[in-house]
C-alpha cells in the first residue's frame, strides 16, 4: 500500500527559504492538496491548498507537477516560530469507491538562530 | 469563543473501561471528523460525519462508536477499551459536504488518552 511519505525532520536556521516535499503517487484525480502546521500540545493548523501549479498565500508557497504525484510545501524566511510538525494531506482512492483522507507521515521542522 | 473545543484534554483510565470524549464546532460547518494520532505522531481519519450522518467509517474496530446528536456535535464513545488506544484523538470541522475532497479542516485542540 503505496504511502504518502515526507522527510521525518529537518533542521534551518532564521531567514532561510526551507522546502517541505511530500510524495503522493497514488494521490486521487479529483482531490486537493492541503498542508498543515502542528505545535505541541495543539491540533493541526491549516496553512495552504492547491490543486495543481502553485499557489501563494501571506505564509507559503505550494508548488504541484504536472502529474501531481508530489508537492512542496515552501516557507520563506523561517523563524524561530515555525519550528513545528508539518504534514500535507491527501485524498487516495479507496478500493470500495470514493476517497480517503490521508495524512503525510509528517515532517518535524526545527529552526535556530 | 474556541472554534471547535473538546473535552477532556486528558483522559487516564484502566484497560476494559468505557470512555466518551465530546466534540463542538462553532463555525456552522456541515462536516465533523475524528482523527487519532499514534505515539509516532501519525494522523489517521476514523470517522466522518455530514449534517448528522455517517460519511466515512475507515475501518476503525466497532468499539468506537461516534454520535452526532446535531451537526454542531460529534461524540466519540469508546468501549473496552485496550492498551492500543492510547493515542491524541482530534476532533475536526470542515464548511463543505463530502469529506473526501480535502476541504479546509479545522481542528480542536486533541484529547490524550492513556489506557493503563
Amino acid at each position: 500500500l503505496a504511502k504518502t511519505t515526507q522527510p521525518i525532520s529537518m533542521d534551518s536556521y532564521e531567514g532561510q527559504e526551507v522546502n517541505i516535499t511530500c510524495s503522493h503517487n497514488n494521490i486521487a484525480t479529483n482531490d486537493y492538496i492541503t498542508w498543515y502546521q502542528q505545535f505541541p500540545s495543539q491540533g493541526p493548523r491549516f496553512i495552504i491548498q492547491g490543486y495543481k501549479t502553485k499557489v501563494t498565500n501571506e505564509v507559503a508557497s505550494l508548488f504541484i507537477p504536472a502529474d501531481r504525484k508530489s508537492s512542496t510545501l515552501s516557507l520563506p524566511r523561517v523563524s524561530l516560530s515555525d519550528t513545528a510538525v508539518y504534514y500535507c494531506l491527501v485524498g487516495v482512492p479507496r478500493a470500495g469507491g470514493g476517497n480517503k483522507l490521508t495524512f503525510g507521515t509528517g515532517t518535524q521542522l526545527k529552526v535556530e538562530l | 469563543d474556541t472554534a471547535v473545543s473538546q473535552t477532556p484534554k486528558y483522559l487516564v483510565t484502566q484497560m476494559g473501561n468505557d470512555k466518551s470524549i465530546k466534540c463542538e464546532q462553532n463555525l456552522g460547518h456541515d462536516t465533523m471528523y475524528w482523527y487519532k494520532q499514534d505515539s509516532k505522531k501519525f494522523l489517521k481519519i476514523m470517522f466522518s460525519y455530514n449534517n448528522k450522518e455517517l460519511i466515512i467509517n475507515e475501518t476503525v474496530p466497532n468499539r468506537f462508536s461516534p454520535k452526532s446528536p446535531d451537526k454542531a456535535h460529534l461524540n466519540l464513545h469508546i468501549n473496552s477499551l485496550e492498551l492500543g488506544d492510547s493515542a491524541v484523538y482530534f476532533c475536526a470541522s470542515s464548511q463543505d459536504g463530502g469529506g473526501d475532497r480535502g476541504d479546509t479542516q479545522y481542528f480542536g485542540p486533541g484529547t490524550r488518552l492513556t489506557v493503563l
